[in-house]
């Protein structure tokens, strides 16, 4: 069993819809959370960083992590064309810089 | 700001062959992490250097090294190409040993 599983999808939505994206993991030791966003041909990109457990919101993105149930949520509210890229789940233990990252799910947001 | 350079951004080599591969963090950050990524096996840490000293290290074989330079510049080396090397090998900085990792372009590999 991989430490960190994410659905690598596709998941296709219309545009305007909300998207719900998690991964869940098995190490209990990992404190940091993070989504990244990968478009095509280019390096991911950190969208949303927690630390422990909580919600945070930017704009239209909110991550959640429950360290109860080890799953880590990434929502994505009025969903856009750009929107459409590859999310990646990421997480860490303390003080560790060996972040492990989920497969990626592919979003595509059709106009 | 300049965001973290790699070059070349694309290289085909033959197996056996060994290839150095160049990052160029975002200036005055002194963590560098490698990754590699492959459809099959998603992201992969390599192994993180700060301070021209490699202070973590994923599950890689040894013909996977790297090294950093007192501007904070790295490279990585792999030795004895396999087929299973071809990859996009990507470089992130950060200002220090476990903060917020900026990813650059990644250099993607073909091993013939």
């Amino acid at each position: 069993q991989k430490e960190v599983e994410q659905d690598p999808g596709p998941l296709s939505v219309p545009e305007g819809a909300i998207v719900s994206l998690n991964c869940t993991y098995s190490n209990s030791a990992f404190q940091y959370f993070m989504w990244y966003r990968q478009y095509s041909r280019k390096g991911p990109e950190l969208l949303m960083y927690t630390y422990s457990s909580g919600n945070k919101e930017d704009g239209r993105f909110t991550a959640q992590v429950d360290k109860s149930s080890k799953y880590i949520y990434l929502f994505i509210r009025d969903s856009q064309p750009s929107d459409s890229a590859t999310y990646l789940c990421a997480m860490s233990a303390e003080n560790n810089n060996d972040m492990r990252f989920g497969a990626g799910t592919r979003l595509t947001v059709k106009p | 700001k300049a965001g973290v350079t790699q070059t070349p951004r694309y290289l085909i080599k033959t197996r056996g062959q060994q290839v150095t591969l160049s990052c160029s963090p975002i200036s005055g950050h002194r963590s560098v992490s490698w990754y590699q990524q492959t459809p099959g096996q998603g992201l992969q840490f390599l192994f993180e250097y700060f301070s021209e000293t490699q202070r973590n290290k994923g599950n890689f074989p040894g013909r996977f090294s790297g090294r950093q330079f007192s501007n904070s510049r790295s490279e990585m080396n792999v030795s004895t190409l396999e087929l299973g090397d071809s990859a996009l090998y990507l470089c992130a900085s950060s200002l220090v040993s476990w903060d917020t990792q900026y990813f650059g372009p990644g250099t993607r590999l073909t091993v013939l």
